[in-house]
């Protein structure tokens, strides 16, 4: 049972804004934990998209954005594209557990 | 470039054991955490273990915990899992992952292999 919980599907038509929320509690996000996001391509190893709450990796495009606040982080898609399909998860640490946590998972789907 | 190669997996039965190993190389293995997750099929991420850069410093999900070992020979650039009293609920895609970030609560994961199969079934 995760203790970070996002949408299981979230769509949109090409070119426009989704978002995917990231839920979690006072021991993991709402500590200070940074969170993370990651895209998983179908049949593919997760590859990270979002470090440090809203820092993109080199490479990742800026259609890509993230922000956090209080115990709950959010991953923005803008300029929705077809290759964007994909499970997406937010990962953090969580204190009571002295571990690191993933989400649920969303799939976004290009309609 | 980075590369992370994991190995070691296969078919179990319930009870048995098994080692994976993630072989690195493109950066300084000594200088940075690792991790274990795991995704069963068709289902999410699940993180399994860490272990700091000086592998001293290690990390499990309750899930493993007690059946699970984690270990790194940094002379070798490999990252280890052992892994006994295996179960069904332990059948999953393993992936050894590099980490980045400081301190430990911020620690994510850059750099990922491909993964390896493990399927515990009699």
């Amino acid at each position: 049972q995760s203790l970070l919980t996002q949408p299981p599907s979230v769509s949109g038509a090409p070119g426009q804004r989704v978002t995917v929320s990231c839920t979690g509690s006072r021991s993991n996000i709402g500590a200070g934990s940074d969170v993370h996001w990651y895209q998983q391509l179908p049949e593919t190893a997760p590859k990270l998209l979002i470090f440090g709450n809203n820092n993109r990796p080199s490479g990742v495009p800026d259609r890509f954005s993230a922000s956090k606040s209080g115990t709950s982080a959010s991953l923005a898609i803008t300029g929705l594209q077809a290759e964007d399909e994909a499970d997406y998860y937010c990962q953090s640490f969580d204190s009571s557990l002295s571990g690191f946590v993933f989400g649920t998972g969303t799939k976004v789907t290009v309609l | 470039e980075v590369y992370l190669s994991e190995s070691g997996g296969g078919l179990v039965q319930p009870g048995e054991s098994l080692r994976l190993s993630c072989a690195a190389s493109g950066f300084t293995f000594s200088w940075f955490a690792m991790t274990w997750v795991r995704q069963a099929p068709g289902k999410g991420l699940e993180w399994v273990s860490a272990l700091h850069d000086d592998g001293v410093g290690r990390f499990y999900a309750g899930s493993v915990k007690g059946r699970f070992t984690v270990s790194r020979d940094n002379s070798k650039n490999t990252l280890y899992l052992q892994m006994s009293s295996l179960r069904p609920e332990d059948t999953a895609v393993y992936y050894c992952a590099k980490g980045a970030g400081d301190p430990t609560r911020n620690y994510y994961f850059d750099y990922w292999g491909q993964g390896v199969m493990v399927t515990v079934s009699s």
